[in-house]
């Protein structure tokens, strides 16, 4: 069993679509959660962390946090052709600098 | 502009043989790191190091080493390359200790082992 799960999708909407991207996790002491975008041969980039539960939102990207249900979600609006890529949740406790990845879901925004 | 790169891009390689990849960053950051990313299991952690002289084991090490003699490098190598070990490997460095610095990520080295 592995520590986060994440569906693999693909996941294929149309551009202007709400997408719902989301991760589960087993480990009670991850308290950190980031999300990181990958483009086709790039290595993955930072989109935005949060602590703990609640929401954080940065543009038209949205995080939410439920611990109560080691439930973890990103939200993009407005869905645009360039956000096609593989979107991966990263978790961590509070020691350390070291990260859990899930395996990533592949997103493909039609025009 | 400061970067991380990665060499090199591509590798083939026979089984048994020794294979060194190359991680260089330009930005003084202490604390680097290698991740393996494979179909299914996202990100894995090899190594990792907080400084100079300091490396230390993730999540799958074993068959992997690294050494870290100065700032800007962290190469890690395969003493002797198996066909497990095929994959797409990051390298990736942040600035300090803090769970929330970035951590910056390389373009990748794909190595195949026949």
């Amino acid at each position: 069993q592995k520590e986060v799960e994440q569906d693999p999708g693909p996941l294929s909407v149309p551009e202007g679509a709400i997408v719902s991207l989301n991760c589960t996790y087993s480990n009670s002491a991850f308290q950190y959660f980031m999300w990181y975008r990958q483009y086709s041969r790039k290595g993955p980039e930072l989109l935005m962390y949060t602590y703990s539960s609640g929401n954080k939102e940065d543009g038209r990207f949205t995080a939410q946090v439920d611990k109560s249900s080691k439930y973890i979600s990103l939200f993009i609006r407005d869905s645009q052709p360039s956000d096609s890529a593989t979107y991966l949740c990263a978790m961590t406790n509070n020691a350390g600098n070291m990260l859990t990845f899930g395996g990533g879901t592949r997103l493909m925004v039609k025009p | 502009d400061a970067e991380i790169t990665q060499s090199p891009r591509h590798k083939i390689t026979e089984t048994g043989r020794q294979v060194t990849l190359a991680c260089h960053q330009t930005w003084n950051h202490n604390n680097m790191f290698w991740y393996r990313q494979d179909l299914g299991h996202g990100l894995r952690l090899i190594h990792y190091s907080y400084g100079v002289q300091d490396t230390n084991k993730g999540e799958v090490s074993d068959g992997y080493s690294v050494s870290r003699s100065n700032t800007e490098d962290l190469p890690l190598t395969l003493e002797s390359a198996a066909s497990s070990q095929t994959s797409v490997y990051f390298c990736a460095s942040s600035p300090q200790g803090r769970i929330t610095d970035t951590q910056y990520f390389g373009p990748g080295t794909r190595l195949t082992v026949l």
